[in-house]
């Protein structure tokens, strides 16, 4: 069963408008989320991160917004750039046994229309 | 520029084959994880090592499926016989193994089993 999950395969936006990508978890012990964006024949390379002690990180065009009790993050690109287009992974991580073992989602593509 | 190097980028093998994929982690970095990328399963983690040592290798198919760190500069994961059902994209990363810290991905291999 996943702890991390991406429902939406996919997601389609216009340049200049907001991009959301949702990720839900089930395993409360998760302390730390991170965001990895891959492009196509390239390994993912990380964006941006949270704590759980956090509910808001912001980092220029991107902000991850964590809400503890509904165990659901997502990260918001404003503005969406064609250079955006690319596959994003949520990731976290459990303080427990993980020794910095990282769980990912399926991934959703991200898709900028100029 | 720091990264982790990873080979072959690409590799077509037949069924039965036995393929071998290297990986040089970041030095300094003490964790490397193997992960494999799927359409159906997103990213799987399929085994990690602490300071050249297993710690988790229960995301892999032990029949076939074997890997080592035969040094602190290398890592590698080898499956004898190769399936047309290995066929994917295979990560290594790499980290300081500290909770929450994000890892550094390699290229991938790129394993085509016909």
């Amino acid at each position: 069963d996943q702890q991390v999950k991406q429902n939406s395969p996919s997601l389609s936006v216009q340049e200049g408008r907001i991009s959301i990508l949702n990720c839900d978890y089930t395993n409360s012990m998760f302390d730390y989320f991170l965001w990895y964006k891959k492009y196509p024949a390239e390994g993912p390379t990380f964006l941006i991160s949270i704590s759980s002690i956090k509910d808001k990180n912001e980092d220029g065009r991107f902000t991850v917004f964590l809400n503890k009790s509904a165990k659901h993050l997502s990260l918001h690109i404003v503005p969406s750039q064609p250079g955006d287009s690319a596959v994003y992974f949520c990731a976290a991580s459990s303080p427990f046994g993980s020794q910095g073992n990282l769980i990912f989602g399926k991934g959703t593509k991200l898709s900028v229309k100029p | 520029d720091a990264r982790v190097t990873q080979t072959p980028r690409h590799k077509v093998t037949e069924m039965g084959q036995e393929v071998t994929m290297r990986c040089q982690p970041i030095l300094g970095h003490n964790t490397v994880f193997w992960y494999r990328q799927t359409m159906m399963q997103g990213l799987e983690l399929l085994a990690y090592f602490r300071n050249r040592a297993p710690l988790d290798d229960s995301g892999m198919p032990k029949d076939r499926f074997s890997a080592e760190m035969p040094d602190a500069t290398l890592a590698t994961l080898k499956i004898q016989p190769s399936e047309p059902r290995d066929s994917a994209v295979y990560f290594c990363a790499s980290s300081q193994g500290r909770m929450g810290e994000k890892l550094f991905f390699g290229s991938g291999t790129q394993l085509s089993v016909l």
